[in-house]
């Protein structure tokens, strides 16, 4: 299973719109609505942000939006903010009971 | 509060073996798929594998199907992993994950996070 592909790093000011692709094939993010992204600071944990492509947990900002086409999801972050630079991972089941991850996306906050 | 708390990682010789731990606490064990997940040094995640809540279903990444073994006790609430034939390219921070739900016909998002526990192996 190959890892969902997503730029190596994307930046932009305070208050600025960002998004982030994660793109896969027909077998993963493509066939099912289970695409789910996660926010990551330096030594610390992942932190789930977006499940099922656009949904929220509870507590997170809803500055925080996913989308999908095809086999490409989006996450978009609304009004960015310092803390909001990180590392970011898309994940999407991929059939046959397996997970797939991006390889992650590095938010500098200018 | 969900707490997922590992141990057992350490330095260990390529070929070796090692069981991780997760100590669970917060929720009803027994009913969520449980998974680990695992992070190289500076690199990105990747998905080792998964079990439903039962401990009756499990599923691994091709990189570790045959060497890795998933586990639970739900009686003890903690889930384990037992790494054989370790190699180099398995040295990573292992992580314990909550999944969301139990495995129906699908594995589903993450939502819960330990802090890790790092493996290296090296001779």
């Amino acid at each position: 299973q190959s890892a969902l592909t997503q730029p190596a790093s994307v930046s932009g000011s305070p208050g600025q719109s960002i998004t982030i692709s994660c793109t896969g094939t027909s077998s993963d993010v493509g066939s099912y609505n289970l695409v789910s992204w996660y926010q990551q600071h330096p030594g610390k944990a992942p932190k789930l942000m977006i499940y099922e492509v656009s949904k929220r947990p509870s507590g997170v900002s809803n500055r925080f939006s996913g989308s999908k086409s095809g086999n490409t999801a989006s996450l978009t972050i609304s009004g960015l903010q310092a803390e909001d630079e990180a590392d970011y991972y898309c994940c999407s089941y991929a059939g046959s009971s397996s997970v797939v991850f991006g390889g992650g996306t590095k938010l500098t906050v200018l | 509060e969900v707490q997922l708390l590992e141990s057992g990682g350490g330095l260990v010789q390529p070929g070796g073996s090692l069981r991780l731990s997760c100590a669970a606490s917060g929720f009803t064990f027994s009913s969520y798929a449980m998974s680990w997940v695992r992070q190289a040094p500076g690199k990105g995640l990747e998905w080792v594998s998964a079990i439903s809540g039962s401990g009756g279903s499990t599923y691994y990444a091709d990189s570790v199907k045959g060497r890795f073994t998933i586990s639970r006790d739900n009686s003890k609430n903690t889930l384990y992993l037992q790494m054989n034939s370790l190699r180099a390219e398995d040295t990573a921070v292992y992580y314990c994950a909550k999944v969301a739900r139990d495995i129906v016909a699908t594995i589903r998002e993450v939502d819960y996070w330990g802090q890790g526990t790092l493996v290296t192996v090296s001779s």
